[in-house]
């Protein structure tokens, strides 16, 4: 079925610790997108990639890093984790072309103590 | 600064009637405008958009109406169902920017 894919679907981390989140798409978009989702503060874009080879600074992108080797994969890596980076991960992707809409994964759902 | 606000947290509407969530914006290069519905433990679904050329936009139950002078869109929902119960958010984009910017979203919640 085509779509994005998320892993992990959730994950407790202990402060100070690395973590790759990974998303990955099957629909041959151009551009991907990474977005936290906190209560009452709904989603902001951490960092973006218009195509292959290309990323741009989102919103809130301290802390996070990404990159875009191939079309498909687009991790988004926390070098150290803090407390304030639990929250509710979620990649997308959208054509980068016309009406544009982007399609969401499933989130992951991290935890740093 | 918000660029995007959805001022109602909540919203409780009867299964039939109509549901309106509402949308502000403060930024007007915003050309493009879209609703995501989003379940628990789900990645947000793409609803509905509209352009800026446009003031009104249908899908069967949904339509989005965008005001440009008020800076100000709406999602109707007609007749609401018990499935509509959802966080919804709204987005808005500038030209080919295709980044979007969201508001902190509605949670609707159709009663039987």
């Amino acid at each position: 079925i085509a779509g994005i894919t998320q892993a992990p679907t959730s994950q407790i981390l202990a402060a100070g610790r690395r973590m790759t989140l990974r998303c990955t798409q099957d629909m041959r978009h151009n551009a991907m997108y990474w977005y936290r989702q906190d209560l009452g503060l709904g989603l902001r874009l951490i960092h973006y990639s218009n195509t292959a080879g290309t990323t741009g600074k989102g919103e809130v992108p301290d802390g996070y890093s990404v990159s875009r080797a191939n079309t498909d994969d687009f991790p988004l890596t926390l070098a150290s984790a803090v407390p304030s980076q639990t929250s509710v991960y979620f990649c997308a992707s959208s054509p980068g072309t016309g009406a544009d809409t982007q399609y969401f994964g499933p989130g992951t759902r991290l935890t740093v103590l | 600064d918000q660029q995007v606000k959805q001022n109602s947290p909540s919203l409780s509407v009867q299964e039939g009637r109509i549901s309106i969530l509402n949308c502000d914006y403060t930024n007007s290069m915003f050309d493009y405008f879209l609703w995501y519905k989003k379940y628990p433990a789900e990645g947000p679904t793409f609803l509905i958009s509209i352009s800026s050329i446009k003031d009104k936009n249908e899908d069967g139950r949904f339509t989005v109406f965008l005001n440009k002078s008020a800076k100000h869109l709406s999602l109707h929902i007609v007749p609401s169902q018990p499935g509509d119960s959802a966080v919804y958010f709204c987005a808005a984009r500038v030209g080919s920017n295709y980044k979007l910017t969201f508001g902190k979203g509605t949670l609707l919640t159709v009663n039987p």
